[in-house]
């Protein structure tokens, strides 16, 4: 594998469920980003970890929790989740700050019943 | 605040230039980036300015004027496969705070 990998490609999920999306990078990087994009409305950064450590929570919902055991993966835990949440969301790596290039993932469609 | 603005959509024809602007309010500026994005695919990196003036890569030209707050991607002769969404995305920093916000995209049609 290589780049950045997200699982899964497309979800669907009821209101009640609880589901993980699940974001791999194989570059070697040390900063790792989640962002949602909704039809018609601008790329939104949620979350960004630097070396393992979150240091950016833009305002998410408490309904969408992250987590990064290291470096390499990141996951974004959905619970009880709302139908406005469906959007594609996409995992992102940099070498070490937001300010570098950033390499995007497939993206996750989600879409919340 | 933060703001970025630029076109929704654009058409251009098969082997001509098109210029595709960005205006941006932003504080802590620490540089403004271009995506490319196709329909259904992730944004890929085209260029990254953080000091005044062109940057050429290839096809590819990106302008920065930070005084005015503006930058331009420039697209010289034009494939059908430069259709796509041109994001514009600028990088800041605030308190040790990053900021990183996308401008909505313009779509751009490359006609035969």
């Amino acid at each position: 594998e290589t780049g950045v990998t997200q699982t899964p490609r497309h979800l669907v999920m009821g209101m009640t469920n609880k589901k993980s999306l699940k974001c791999e990078q194989h570059l070697g990087h040390n900063a790792m980003y989640w962002y949602k994009q909704s039809a018609k409305k601008p790329l939104e950064l949620m979350f960004v970890y630097n070396f393992k450590e979150q240091t950016e929570n833009n305002s998410v919902p408490s309904r969408f929790s992250p987590e990064c055991p290291n470096s390499s993966h990141l996951f974004l835990h959905l619970h009880t989740l709302q139908p406005e949440d469906s959007a594609l969301y996409l995992c992102a790596s940099s070498q070490s700050t937001p300010n570098d290039e950033q390499y995007f993932g497939p993206g996750t469609r989600l879409t919340v019943t | 605040g933060q703001n970025i603005d630029q076109p929704t959509e654009m058409t251009a024809t098969e082997g001509a230039i098109v210029q595709i602007n960005c205006t941006y309010q932003t504080s802590g500026f620490n540089g403004l980036f271009w995506y490319q994005q196709h329909a259904g695919e992730a944004p890929t990196f085209l260029s990254y300015n953080v000091l005044d003036g062109l940057e050429e890569k290839g096809r590819f030209s990106s302008f920065l004027s930070r005084s005015k707050g503006y930058s331009y991607l420039l697209l010289k002769e034009l494939q059908m496969k430069d259709s796509a969404s041109y994001l514009c995305a600028v990088g800041g920093i605030t308190s040790g705070t990053y900021k990183y916000i996308f401008g909505t995209g313009t779509r751009l049609k490359v006609l035969a």
